[in-house]
């Protein structure tokens, strides 16, 4: 079974500033890897996703992630964050070989990121 | 995107009772469902994948005769929680897959805003 790590917990950061969040996976074969953000009191929302190609991948609001595949890392990035960026994110993983089981996510604890103005 | 609504945000009960939530759809044909928990602080657990027409499939360790999961048509799947207890309490969220083939958004997951149950 596959697991997702995140290692940060709770970030400050004030606006400017960059931000990485640390993702790391579990599993034995590959995957396709998934950020998604809750703002508060929204639901989750896709940040953006790796299925193949181009390990770096640009999602919405200017972050992007970067799957480093002998790392199985895939950390989330923006050079500048803004106070509307405060968010809780969650880096998921789902096997890429699906065997009836849709898009069966694994999900990290999630980091909760509050940017200061 | 597309629009998944969960029913009801919040609900208080009573230990011993029965509470259903409902995901809906709204504006596309999902034929998986997925219901998962959210302890606080912790990470979203899957509890069970539901297909629409068929059982669900539940994930181990998840009773599935306490957590009733119905998915009567494309656009609806219900969790029920049977004879609630306050360990129970936690936040339960959907996610929709759209079908794969036409619409708007083919094999797309969308969440729901989730349900926080709160036993007495």
């Amino acid at each position: 079974a596959q697991s997702v790590s995140q290692h940060n917990h709770h970030v400050i950061l004030s606006e400017a500033a960059s931000l990485e969040l640390g993702c790391n996976y579990s599993y034995g074969g590959t995957v396709n890897l998934f950020w998604y953000v809750q703002y508060p009191g929204q639901h989750l929302q896709l940040l953006l996703k790796y299925f193949s190609g181009d390990p770096l991948v640009k999602g919405i609001k200017g972050f992007e992630a970067e799957f480093i595949k002998s790392k199985f890392s895939f950390n989330l990035r923006k050079p500048s964050v803004q106070w509307s960026d405060t968010a809780e994110y969650f880096c998921a993983v789902t096997p890429k070989i699906l065997t009836g089981g849709g898009n069966k996510l694994t999900f990290g604890t999630g980091t909760q990121l509050k940017v200061e103005l | 995107g597309a629009v998944v609504s969960q029913h009801p945000s919040w609900v208080i009960c009573k230990s011993g009772t029965s509470v259903k939530i409902e995901c809906r759809s709204l504006d596309f044909q999902a034929t998986t469902m997925f219901w998962y928990r959210q302890f606080p602080k912790q990470s979203l657990m899957l509890m069970a994948t539901s297909n629409e027409g068929s059982k669900a499939t539940y994930e181990q360790g998840v009773e599935k005769d306490k957590f009733l999961i119905n998915h009567a048509s494309l656009t609806l799947s219900t969790l029920t929680v049977t004879s609630a207890h306050p360990e129970d309490s936690s936040f339960y969220i959907c996610s929709a897959r759209a079908e794969t083939s036409g619409g708007r958004f083919p094999g797309e997951l969308f969440f729901g805003e989730g349900s926080r149950l709160t036993v007495l």
